[in-house]
């Protein structure tokens, strides 16, 4: 079954205390990319990437780390968590087209709670 | 501030009435997608319009695009207490370069009442 999964689900740590959230892709799609999730904030993009060992910062990318190792996965590094990152993350992946230009249709995550206290 | 903007921000509906939720945008786009999330779960994709595109039709959904004004639009055709969710519109934040930023708007929560 084609799917992105993340792990954890859920996820309640202390400041700062180094996590990592993994997410995985089966679908071999070339774009993958973290978001996070608040109240009335919509979706806002942390980092995406666009193939291995290529990454680049979405709209909040401070305190947060990415890697792209292997086409399939995308892990998520909070190095030194805070309370400002409790959210709701959610990890997708998508396919490119035309040559790498055009970003199709995300396949989402079921996203991971995070609760930093 | 988001590129994705959408309204109205909450929208509640009888069963059996139409559904039009919209969104604008502020930097030329290659495409723009619509997507559904029930309550705190992941995104579901609903449909996809290019910009080269007007209008798009996929089952009892209808997206219109209008590029010179820079939104577009869901409808949501004979709604059902199912369709219940929030939806969003997110767009690929570039010119003519290769695909980076997306960018989603905050979303309008659809209730549909019996």
């Amino acid at each position: 079954e084609a799917q992105v999964t993340q792990n954890p689900r859920y996820l309640i740590t202390v400041t700062g205390k180094k996590l990592t959230v993994t997410c995985s892709q089966n679908m071999n799609h070339e774009y993958m990319s973290w978001y996070r999730q608040d109240p009335g904030l919509g979706l806002r993009q942390i980092y995406y990437s666009m193939n291995v060992e290529v990454t680049d910062k979405g709209d909040v990318p401070e305190g947060y780390k990415v890697s792209r190792k292997e086409k399939r996965n995308f892990p998520l590094i909070l190095e030194s968590p805070s309370p400002n990152q409790t959210s709701l993350y959610f990890c997708a992946s998508s396919p490119l087209t035309s040559g790498g230009a055009l970003f199709e249709t995300q396949y989402f995550g079921p996203g991971t709670r995070l609760l930093v206290l | 501030s988001q590129q994705g903007e959408e309204d109205p921000q909450a929208l509640s509906i009888q069963e059996g009435e139409n559904a039009t939720m919209n969104c604008s945008y502020k930097t030329s786009i290659n495409n723009l997608q619509w997507y559904r999330q029930n309550s705190g779960r992941g995104l579901v994709h609903l449909i996809l319009i290019r910009s080269n595109e007007r209008e798009k039709h996929s089952g009892r959904l209808r997206v219109t695009l209008d590029t010179s004004k820079k939104s577009s639009s869901l409808l949501i055709t004979a709604s059902r207490a199912a369709d219940t969710a929030s939806y969003f519109c997110a767009t690929d934040a570039r010119g003519y370069s290769s695909a980076s930023k997306i960018i989603f708007g905050s979303g309008t929560r659809l209730s549909i009442r019996p």
